[in-house]
């Protein structure tokens, strides 16, 4: 697609439950990066994806959170058993070489009541 | 460890005023990347410039200019007469080497309120 596209745009949640959240990367790009950004504080970097491998995943906060990605397009994120704390902004970027530059998606906004 | 330090929280200009932001960065790289985006009410992240380690060169894009100085590891970004539409939350962010690519590390934000 012409853009990065996060689905939903918004999720309200109740705590405990699970969620997922998709990102649609540019076409081509095969680098794919999912960021946290919480109320007023900055992007917090989670995982990336090259192809459909996530080389390094020390950002994931809790054994809670995952990540997928299928025929290097389409990328999933899951919270299991949401808590409170994962109220966030969850913010997806593609690139075909990280040190291009990202584009960012318009991100998906969770709120877990 | 790579970090990015954003020190001004918050900025407030009247339009018309020039305005800088300032980035200061920490890395053992020696080719690295640096990054400003903007972030207005909408949400989405705006890409901006991005300049190589090997680049000090200024560079200026209309109202906006970039000032890289490896020497003191800063990466300032400065708007020239200021207006209401520059209002936004703008980042710095550094790449970083990982395992098998690179990811980007960015500040906290700068929040920058133009009034008219």
């Amino acid at each position: 697609g012409a853009g990065v596209s996060q689905s939903p745009s918004n999720k309200v949640t109740e705590k405990g439950k699970d969620v997922e959240l998709r990102c649609d990367p540019i076409s081509g790009h095969t680098a794919l990066y999912w960021y946290r950004q919480s109320l007023g504080q900055g992007l917090e970097f989670l995982i990336y994806f090259q192809g459909n491998s996530a080389p390094d995943k020390s950002g994931l906060p809790s054994d809670r959170f995952s990540a997928e990605r299928t025929g290097g397009s389409v990328s999933t994120l899951t919270i299991q058993r949401t808590q409170q704390e994962d109220s966030a902004v969850y913010l997806c970027a593609s690139s075909s070489t990280g040190a291009h530059g990202y584009t960012f998606g318009s991100g998906t906004r969770l709120t877990v009541v | 460890a790579q970090k990015v330090t954003q020190a001004q929280t918050e900025i407030s200009v009247v339009e018309k005023e020039d305005v800088t932001l300032d980035c200061v960065y920490e890395t053992r790289d020696t080719t690295y990347y640096l990054f400003w985006y903007k972030q207005p009410p909408s949400g989405e992240l705006v890409f901006l410039i991005r300049r190589n380690s090997f680049d000090e060169q200024n560079e200026i894009s209309g109202r906006y200019s970039w000032n890289f100085q490896k020497s003191t590891s800063s990466f300032n970004f400065t708007i020239t007469a200021s207006q209401v539409v520059d209002s936004a939350v703008y980042f710095c962010a550094l790449s970083e080497a990982r395992r098998g690519g690179t990811a980007l590390i960015f500040g906290k934000g700068t929040t920058l309120s133009v009034s008219s």
